[in-house]
């Protein structure tokens, strides 16, 4: 079955400060896998993507296949960031986004 | 180019009635993805259209919801005799073909059933 698990609802750190979204995955496969960012009053919007392996507004997320996670990292918060981020995988060659239940980031000033 | 649009925002209707919703891809893309949110969740996957051919549905599609793309631009979806779980927002998404595009949203429609 696939399945996306983002363990934290709710994230709180204060700018400055590094963040660590948690992603984990389950999938019989070589799924792709996606960060999606969904900032106050905007619609859903492509973050990252793993195969890119490129760092988007200072985020960068590496897949490890051992853990099967896929977490997204910045080392030093800004306020900007608070957002709502949805990690979701694709099956290759597969259309449909699967996706976790969110996480929301809160950066305090 | 607005990006992905959708309409309306939001429908408010009694349980029992039928509502039908409209989604604008970005214009060169032609797979077109329904989504289906509710509160707390992340995006749920109802069904996927490349060109006019509707490719694959999910079993949360019952058989009281119903898709269409009749010529490859635009997708309506359409719910028949609505209860109170399909109040949820519906997500509307395109990409490109071609191996795993990237998918662009739309703001979504928000159904409100009462």
């Amino acid at each position: 079955a696939q399945r996306v698990t983002q363990p934290e609802k709710l994230l709180s750190v204060f700018k400055g400060a590094p963040v660590e979204l948690k992603c984990n995955y389950s999938y019989s496969g070589s799924p792709e896998l996606f960060w999606y960012v969904q900032y106050s009053r905007q619609r859903l919007q492509l973050l990252l993507r793993h195969i890119s392996r490129e760092s988007i507004k200072g985020f960068t997320a590496d897949l490890n296949k051992g853990e099967t996670s896929f977490h997204l990292k910045k080392p030093f918060a800004q306020e900007e960031d608070s957002a709502m981020y949805y990690c979701a995988l694709s099956g290759r060659g597969a259309q449909k986004l699967v996706f976790g239940q969110g996480t929301r980031l809160t950066i305090n000033p | 180019d607005t990006g992905v649009s959708q309409n309306p925002r939001h429908k408010i209707t009694k349980r029992g009635q039928n509502v039908t919703f409209r989604c604008d891809p970005i214009s060169e893309h032609n797979r077109l993805y329904w989504y289906r949110q509710t509160l707390g969740q992340g995006p749920e996957f109802l069904t996927y259209f490349q060109n006019e051919a509707q490719l694959e549905k999910s079993r949360l599609l019952s058989d009281r919801f119903s898709a269409e793309r009749p010529k490859g631009s635009f997708s309506t979806l359409e719910i028949q005799r609505t209860e109170q779980g399909d109040s949820a927002m519906y997500l509307c998404a395109s990409s490109r073909a071609g191996g795993n595009q990237p998918q662009h949203f739309g703001d979504g429609t928000r159904l409100s059933i009462l």
